[in-house]
């Protein structure tokens, strides 16, 4: 079964902290991606961070990063320096690369709010 | 300028009155899909493309058909839209299988409305 799990609904933090949002995977394709996506209060989805199962190294794109932790099924986005601007709903996606290319599951999502 | 396209942006209509959400991409990507984002559910796909006349069910695909005449055309159609169809509709596309990351380029959304 292919399954992403977010399991903190919203989260607040200070401006200028770094803060980690949660996602857990569940899936039975061997090769597969990850994918953090943005929705601010506009409406907009906005593609953020992509991590392969076959890449050795954490992706890092600017003040996101993801920490990827394999063998825990874990893909956690760490943001650095909170802005304002990063208040918004954020998701956590999974594609299969061999076998569930054609499916995309996202999880429930996590509502930030930047405080000033 | 790569885009997906959608429309309405928003829409209200009544029980049973067919309606079609047009969705246009310019970026030549063989794959296209449909979402619907309801309140702590995320999204959920609806249906899928992979290339012109191929099509298959995602996760809900109950009361939506799709077709894809042309590759860069993927509309979506509720043939008897009911009040539980009321959502934000997404429009997504992506290169193929083995090109690039696979990452989804969405469409603005689509907010239904049925009374």
């Amino acid at each position: 079964a292919q399954k992403i799990t977010q399991t903190q609904p919203g989260m607040f933090v200070q401006e200028k902290e770094a803060v980690t949002l949660d996602c857990t995977y569940d899936t039975s394709d061997p090769s597969y991606g990850l994918f953090w996506y943005k929705q601010p209060s506009s409406g907009e989805m906005i593609f953020l961070i992509y991590q392969g199962s076959y890449d050795q190294q954490n992706a890092t794109e600017g003040r996101y990063s993801l920490n990827f932790q394999k063998a825990r099924k874990s893909a956690n986005l760490v943001i650095s320096a909170s802005q304002l601007g990063d208040s918004a709903m954020y998701f956590c996606a999974m594609r299969g690369i061999l076998y569930n290319f054609n499916k995309f599951y996202f999880g429930s999502g996590t509502k930030l709010n930047v405080k000033p | 300028e790569a885009q997906v396209t959608q429309n309405p942006r928003y829409l209200i209509t009544v029980t049973g009155k067919k309606l079609t959400v047009t969705c246009s991409q310019n970026m030549n990507h063989e794959y296209m899909s449909w979402y619907r984002q309801d309140p702590g559910l995320g999204l959920r796909q609806i249906y899928y493309s992979m290339n012109v006349e191929v099509t298959d069910k995602g996760d809900v695909p109950e009361g939506y058909k799709v077709s894809r005449k042309e590759k860069r055309n993927f509309p979506l159609i509720l043939e008897s839209p009911s009040p539980n169809q009321t959502s934000l509709y997404f429009c997504a596309s992506s290169l193929t299988q083995g090109y690039g990351t696979g990452e989804l380029f969405f469409g603005e959304g689509s907010r239904l409305t049925v009374l």
